[in-house]
């Protein structure tokens, strides 16, 4: 079964600077997608980023990039100029086959003034 | 204006009784997701359905019924069979057959005492 690991319960990072969200995930699958979901206080998941596993190349969404490691099963989250905004769980999942979306438990990210 | 709606926002019950909470969409998705979240435990997967008059158990369907009776709406039951009916219920949407992302609803939280 497929499983997403998020290392990192919670963080916090000073507004402006550089902060990387770390996800570790296990399938046996060749071909697969990769999201990061944030959900800030208002509780309304919302797509951050996507990248698609047969794609070397990695996904960036303005401020938000990737590192994704297909061999390492690693799917990193940086985001770049961090702002008040970007305060808010993010979740790191996973889209197998069956069109089912497997979460990580989430990492807390706090970014202060 | 497309999208996904859960209503209500807040919902009170008395432990015992049965409730439901409504999900609709009208982005045309053929398939449709209830997750169960609670603090700590990232989304976990109630039930989902991916065709009309068609649904499958997700990794916790214990104590929760659905119907899918028409493409636009997913009610999900909570019974008085749940054991810790208390939580925060997402609706999830998203186009069948091929990779993609879910578009979640606002989300309903539900506090049965």
């Amino acid at each position: 079964a497929q499983t997403v690991t998020q290392s990192q319960p919670e963080m916090s990072v000073q507004e402006a600077e550089t902060v990387t969200l770390s996800c570790t995930y296990d399938t046996s699958e060749s071909n697969y997608y990769l999201f990061w979901y944030k959900q800030p206080p208002s509780r309304q998941m919302i797509l951050v980023i996507r990248q698609e596993a047969y794609k070397q190349q990695n996904a960036t969404e303005n401020r938000f990039s990737v590192n994704f490691q297909k061999a390492a099963k690693s799917f990193s989250l940086k985001i770049s100029d961090s702002q008040l905004g970007d305060t808010a769980m993010y979740f790191c999942a996973f889209l197998d086959r069956d069109d089912k979306i497997i979460f990580g438990k989430g990492t807390r990210l706090h970014i202060l003034p | 204006d497309g999208g996904i709606t859960q209503s209500p926002k807040y919902l009170f019950r008395k432990e015992g009784q049965n409730v439901t909470l409504s999900c609709e969409q009208n982005l045309n998705h053929d398939a449709m997701y209830w997750y169960r979240q609670d603090p700590g435990q990232g989304l976990r997967l109630i039930y989902y359905s991916q065709i009309v008059n068609d649904f499958q158990k997700g990794d916790i369907a214990e104590g929760y019924s659905v119907s899918r009776e028409k493409k636009e709406s997913f009610p999900l039951t909570v019974t008085s069979a749940q054991k810790n009916p208390t939580a925060f219920y997402l609706c999830a949407s998203s186009p069948y057959r091929g990779f993609h992302e879910q578009y979640f609803g606002p989300g309903t939280r539900l506090t049965v005492t």
